[in-house]
């Protein structure tokens, strides 16, 4: 079974405006992580924001927010006020207790801002 | 230099021959990884290293060898190269806590095409 699933390959965004990207994931560990990762075309993979099993709140990085939904087992990331810079591929992934360190990543969504 | 640094970036071989593709870190980190990423894919582990000499199979390991003497280092060798191992190779490294939830830092990655 897939761990981590992004549904969405390619989404579309005005400029100034929001948008989510979504992730659900599979697991059966009660601690783990999970993190957003973007990579432009120049194709470097850069950190965006982490979420832990046990954090209350959803975790938020400048522009960006985790929309945390346990139960559901979703985590996903919302960009908001787009910019053109946002434009790349973002990369969902989970570290999991029983993991010993490993992750895994999902298959990813290219995000594409308009102007 | 600082940071998470892969050479060659770019390597162009022939099928059956020998390729280490090396990878170096300048932050101690205890934690370094081996992906591939295939065009228009996600990342898939090959190989990760939880500390010096301590390294474990992830999920795409077949045909790949790694060693892990220095904790600076984490040489990735394809025994007989296929071209089915065409891909962009990404080294990462991340810190070790109680959680293992520490986001990874990536190298610049290594694009190897094996004719």
């Amino acid at each position: 079974a897939q761990k981590i699933t992004q549904t969405q390959p390619g989404m579309f965004v005005q400029e100034k405006e929001a948008v989510t990207l979504d992730c659900t994931y599979d697991t059966s560990d009660q601690s783990y992580g999970l993190f957003w990762y973007k990579q432009p075309s120049s194709g470097e993979m850069i950190f965006l924001i982490y979420q832990g099993s046990y954090d209350e709140q959803n975790a938020t990085e400048g522009r960006y927010s985790l929309n945390f939904q346990k139960a559901r087992k979703s985590a996903n990331l919302v960009i908001s006020a787009s910019q053109l810079g946002d434009s790349a591929m973002y990369f969902c992934a989970m570290r999991e207790r029983s993991g010993a360190g490993k992750s895994t990543f999902g298959d990813g969504t290219t995000l594409t801002v308009k102007p | 230099d600082a940071g998470i640094t892969q050479s060659p970036r770019y390597k162009i071989t022939e099928t059956g021959r020998q390729v280490t593709l090396m990878c170096h870190q300048t932050w101690s980190h205890s934690y370094m990884f081996w992906y591939r990423q295939d065009l228009g894919h996600g990342l898939r582990l090959i190989y990760y290293s939880a500390a010096a000499d301590i390294t474990d199979k992830g999920e795409v390991p077949d045909g790949y060898v790694v060693s892990r003497s220095k904790t600076e280092n984490f040489p990735l060798t394809l025994e007989s190269a296929t071209r089915s191992q065409t891909s962009v190779y990404f080294c990462a490294s991340s810190e070790s806590s109680g959680t293992n939830y520490n986001e990874q830092f990536f190298g610049p990655g290594t694009r190897l095409t094996v004719l």
